[in-house]
C-alpha cells in the first residue's frame, strides 16, 4: 500500500503566474482534500473531490480551482498568485468522503515572490 | 462558531514528563476530533483521533479526555521522549454538507528535553 505523494516538493513562483500542484491518493482511497498551511498556523481547508466532483470548499476564491482524475489523483490549480500564497500546500486522502481518517501527504512548499 | 481553539501555542517539559495541550470548540455539530503530530517539513500524521461519546481514549502513550458538555478535549503524552518533540493539531471534523472537511487549532510546538 503507497501513502499519499505529492509534487513538486518545493516551487517558487512571481505574483501574477499560476501554478498547479499535484497528489496521488492512498491506493484505494477515492477521496481527496487540499489544504493550506502558512507558516506557524494550522492547516485550513480549501476543497475536498470525490468521485471527480468537488464536496465542499473552504473560504478560498474562485483562484484556487481543482481536478480528480479517474484514478483519484488530483491537481490544485492556483491563478493570479498573490504573496500570501506563500504557504504549505497538503493533499489528503480518504477511503471515502464519509471516512473520518484522512492520511496527508508530504506538501508542496510554495514561495510566491 | 467554526472554530478550534488549540493551547499552549508552545510547552517545553523534560524527558519522562506528561505534556498536556488542550482544545476548546463552540460548533456542537462536530463529530470526530482527531490530533495530528507534525514534524518540520513533513505532512500531519494522525496520532489518535476521538468521537464526542467516548470519554477517554488511549493509544500507546497518547490519551484523549473529551469533555463534552464543557466542548473540550486534551492530548496528553505519558512518558514524553525527546523523539515527540514536533507540533501538535487539534482538528474537528464539520460533518454534512462539506463532507471529511477538517477544522485545525493553530498547533502547539512542543519541545522535550534530554
Amino acid at each position: 500500500e503507497t501513502g499519499v505523494t505529492q509534487s513538486p516538493t518545493h516551487l517558487i513562483k512571481t505574483r501574477g503566474q499560476q501554478v498547479t500542484l499535484r497528489c496521488s491518493s492512498q491506493s484505494g482511497h477515492n477521496t481527496v482534500s487540499w489544504y493550506q498551511q502558512a507558516l506557524g498556523q494550522g492547516p485550513q481547508f480549501i476543497f475536498q473531490y470525490y468521485r471527480e466532483e468537488e464536496n465542499g470548499r473552504g473560504n478560498f476564491p474562485p483562484r484556487f480551482s481543482g481536478l480528480q482524475f479517474p484514478n483519484y489523483s488530483s491537481e490544485l490549480n492556483v491563478n493570479a498568485l498573490e504573496l500570501d500564497d506563500s504557504a504549505l500546500y497538503l493533499c489528503a486522502s480518504s477511503l471515502v468522503a464519509t471516512q473520518e481518517t484522512q492520511y496527508f501527504g508530504p506538501g508542496t512548499r510554495l514561495l510566491v515572490l | 462558531q467554526q472554530q478550534v481553539k488549540q493551547s499552549p501555542q508552545s510547552l517545553i517539559v523534560q524527558k519522562g514528563g506528561i505534556p498536556i495541550i488542550n482544545c476548546a470548540y463552540e460548533n456542537t455539530a462536530f463529530d470526530y476530533f482527531p490530533w495530528y503530530q507534525q514534524f518540520p517539513g513533513k505532512g500531519p500524521a494522525l496520532l489518535i483521533a476521538i468521537r464526542p461519546d467516548v470519554s477517554e481514549k488511549k493509544e500507546g502513550r497518547f490519551t484523549i479526555s473529551f469533555n463534552k458538555s464543557a466542548k473540550q478535549f486534551s492530548l496528553h503524552i505519558m512518558d514524553s521522549q525527546p523523539g515527540d518533540s514536533a507540533t501538535y493539531f487539534c482538528a474537528a471534523r464539520s460533518a454534512g454538507n462539506q463532507g471529511g472537511k477538517l477544522i485545525f487549532g493553530q498547533g502547539t510546538e512542543l519541545s522535550v528535553k534530554p
